[in-house]
């Protein structure tokens, strides 16, 4: 059974600290994507990976940085947190082909 | 400019009923789409493909069409039931290096018995 798992369901930050968000998938997926989810606004995509060590931007990657060190594991780092960050982030995984995406349970982050 | 709009964000059938979305775009010319439900507090689980010249797909009582021409997908849930009460999003693929899914906002189902 393919799986997305992150690292918590639920976490509270502060102003200004730097969070850590990880993702690791066991599907063996080249492609990792990071997004957030808000009322109203839908899925927006932040960051994106093919491969190891690589990543492109996607449509909000301001005041993120992601990081790729294996395949497995994708990390999204919010570098100081500020309260417009407060959402809910979701992960996913996919093939070369992306024919199906795969989404973790996703992050309900409040920052306070 | 470009867009993808899931008609309503809400929508209310009765059980039994077909329950019909609707995805439109401008100004894309996505190779596939996709469909995934949603479920409150959780991440969307991929549901249906169809890629361009495919004019329908069915799942069991999903069925998607793609018609290219009027830049649109229908996503019909026939014989509803309130389980499949949740959102329901877009999704295109472009099938272009170094570009990801595009999702729209989703429509809420509201199956009522």
């Amino acid at each position: 059974d393919v799986k997305v798992t992150q690292s918590s369901r639920y976490l509270v930050k502060r102003t200004g600290e730097k969070v850590f968000l990880e993702c690791v998938q066991d599907m063996d997926h080249e492609n990792m994507f990071w997004y957030r989810q808000d009322p109203g606004l839908g899925l927006r995509l932040i960051y994106f990976s093919y491969d190891v060590k690589m990543k492109e931007k996607g449509d909000i990657p301001e005041g993120y940085s992601v990081s790729r060190e294996k395949k497995e594991r994708f990390s999204l780092i919010l570098e100081s947190a500020s309260t417009n960050q407060t959402s809910m982030y979701l992960c996913a995984s996919s093939t070369p082909l992306r024919e199906t995406q795969y989404f973790g349970p996703g992050t309900r982050l409040l920052v306070l | 400019s470009q867009k993808i709009e899931q008609n309503s964000e809400a929508l209310n059938i009765q059980e039994g009923k077909t329950a019909t979305l609707t995805c439109n775009y401008t100004n894309y010319s996505p190779a596939y789409l996709q469909w995934y439900r949603q479920d409150p507090g959780r991440g969307p689980v991929f549901l249906l493909l169809i890629r361009e010249n495919e004019k329908e797909k069915r799942k069991e009582r999903l069925k998607v069409t793609f018609d290219t021409t009027l830049k649109q997908s229908l996503f019909h849930i026939t014989a509803s039931q309130p389980a499949d009460s949740a959102t329901y999003l877009c999704a295109l693929d472009l099938r272009q290096a170094g570009t990801a899914l595009i999702f729209g906002k989703g429509t809420t189902l509201s199956v009522s018995s």
